[in-house]
């Protein structure tokens, strides 16, 4: 079975800060792997996401995140944090393979901007 | 502007109301979902629809029903409201495969006295 986890629910850094968000997945098949913010009182919204093309993905706001199978993770970064980031990031996983189009969610991480 | 509609966002309910969730999308998706988010929980599926007469039950078990008479339209029902119904509802839509994004609506915030 699929699962994601998301390394620490609260991460906390000063603006201008390198952003590491976390994200480990456990697939038996090649995966394809999300990440989604969703800021207050919002839906989610995708920042970038791997389909087995580079290993390395660019996606909206300077956020970019690098698929490494050795590892089984899929960690988000920004090499500068702003205020603006502050909110809850989703790491999500599905299967190559399946039919029914599923994707899994982690728990998120909520991101805390300090000035 | 394609898009993703919720209605309402927010709702405050007695126990044993019936209450329908409304969630349209303008993108022609085939394929929508609803999920349910407590705070700080994953979000966990608990309905989809692959198109037009199509609806499958989630992951997460839920007291809830769907239809989906048109493309553009996946309404959530309950039946009689619980206090254990509070949560927050998300519907999204995507065009096909799992490689392809799904959009989310904004939300609603259910609360059941």
């Amino acid at each position: 079975a699929q699962s994601v986890t998301q390394l620490g629910s609260h991460v906390s850094v000063s603006e201008g800060a390198l952003v590491l968000l976390r994200c480990n997945y456990s697939s038996s098949v090649p995966p394809y792997l999300f990440w989604y913010v969703q800021y207050p009182n919002q839906g989610l919204q995708l920042l970038l996401k791997y389909t087995s093309a580079a290993t390395l993905v660019k996606g909206i706001n300077g956020f970019e995140a690098e698929f490494k199978k050795s590892e089984t993770s899929f960690h988000l970064t920004k090499p500068s944090a702003h205020m603006s980031d502050a909110a809850e990031y989703f790491c999500a996983v599905s299967d190559q393979r399946r039919r029914d189009d599923k994707i899994i969610f982690g728990k998120g991480t909520r991101l805390h901007i300090l000035p | 502007e394609a898009d993703i509609y919720q209605t309402p966002r927010y709702l405050v309910i007695g126990t044993g109301k019936k209450i329908t969730l409304e969630c349209s999308q303008t993108m022609g998706h085939d394929k929508m979902y609803w999920y349910q988010q407590d705070p700080g929980m994953e979000l966990h599926l608990i309905h989809y629809s692959y198109g037009v007469n199509s609806t499958e039950k989630g992951d997460l078990s839920s007291e809830s029903t769907v239809s989906r008479i048109r493309t553009e339209h996946f309404p959530l029902t309950l039946e009689s409201a619980r206090p254990s119904h509070t949560s927050q509802y998300l519907c999204a839509s995507s065009e096909g495969s799992g490689r392809e994004t799904q959009y989310f609506g904004p939300g609603t915030r259910l609360l059941v006295l």
